[in-house]
């Protein structure tokens, strides 16, 4: 098993350019999550996902969109890239079956000048 | 809103000092608690959990937390540290109801260990 992954690993961007974070599991599991991290800030929640076909907004949704593509697949797409959007993102999953505890993947750092 | 709360921001041990790291936590119903540890450059990994039962849980790599319900809180413990538990670790709640299995993590803790 893989885990958890990520693609790209390392991006940057211009302001008002815009990308698609990838993420993938195949552990089966219900429930995927995308973060943000910011030094001194934890992590963030910015959307998730708790089943195919559903999203819903976290604590900091604004600039971003998500689609869960399908069971495996939770995709994050910034529209027009701005400079606060600087951050290392996270994705991750999760399942009941698991006390829901949440499985990281290893990141994307992204840079927007 | 839950919050979490990691009052210490960087602590400096030497090796075999003993560790303990606060965290408290602001929700007046049952939750579900969590340390996770961030080596340098890479991803979050477990270290331990309660859900419910004995409040002393024990981890991996000799940590352990206490879960202590009347003053919200769940620090974590090492009796004597290593240099490569160098790290940022960080608290994370979750409530136990609910739909939605949202983690909120607290500002982490930087842990610099002097060889």
């Amino acid at each position: 098993n893989a885990g958890v992954t990520q693609t790209p690993k390392f991006q940057v961007l211009k302001t008002g350019q815009s990308m698609t974070l990838q993420c993938a599991q195949d552990m089966n599991h219900n429930s995927m999550y995308w973060y943000r991290q910011d030094p001194g800030m934890g992590l963030r929640l910015i959307y998730y996902s708790a089943s195919e076909g559903t999203t819903d907004k976290g604590e900091v949704p604004n600039g971003y969109n998500v689609s869960r593509l399908n069971k495996r697949e939770f995709s994050l797409r910034l529209e027009s890239a701005a400079p606060s959007q600087t951050s290392v993102y996270f994705c991750a999953s999760s399942a009941p079956d698991r006390g829901n505890e949440q499985y990281f993947g290893p990141g994307t750092r992204l840079t927007v000048t | 809103a839950q919050s979490v709360s990691q009052h210490n921001h960087h602590v400096i041990l030497s090796e075999a000092a003993s560790l303990e790291l606060g965290c408290n936590y602001s929700y007046g119903g049952t939750v579900n608690l969590f340390w996770y540890v961030q080596y340098p450059g890479q991803h979050l990994q477990l270290l331990l959990k309660y859900f419910s039962g004995d409040p002393l849980v024990k981890g991996i790599k000799g940590f352990e937390a206490e879960f202590i319900k009347s003053k919200f809180s769940f620090n974590l413990r090492k009796p004597s540290v290593q240099w490569s538990d160098t790290a940022e670790y960080f608290c994370a709640v979750m409530l136990s109801s609910g739909s939605a299995r949202q983690l909120t993590f607290g500002s982490g803790t930087q842990l610099t260990v002097l060889p």
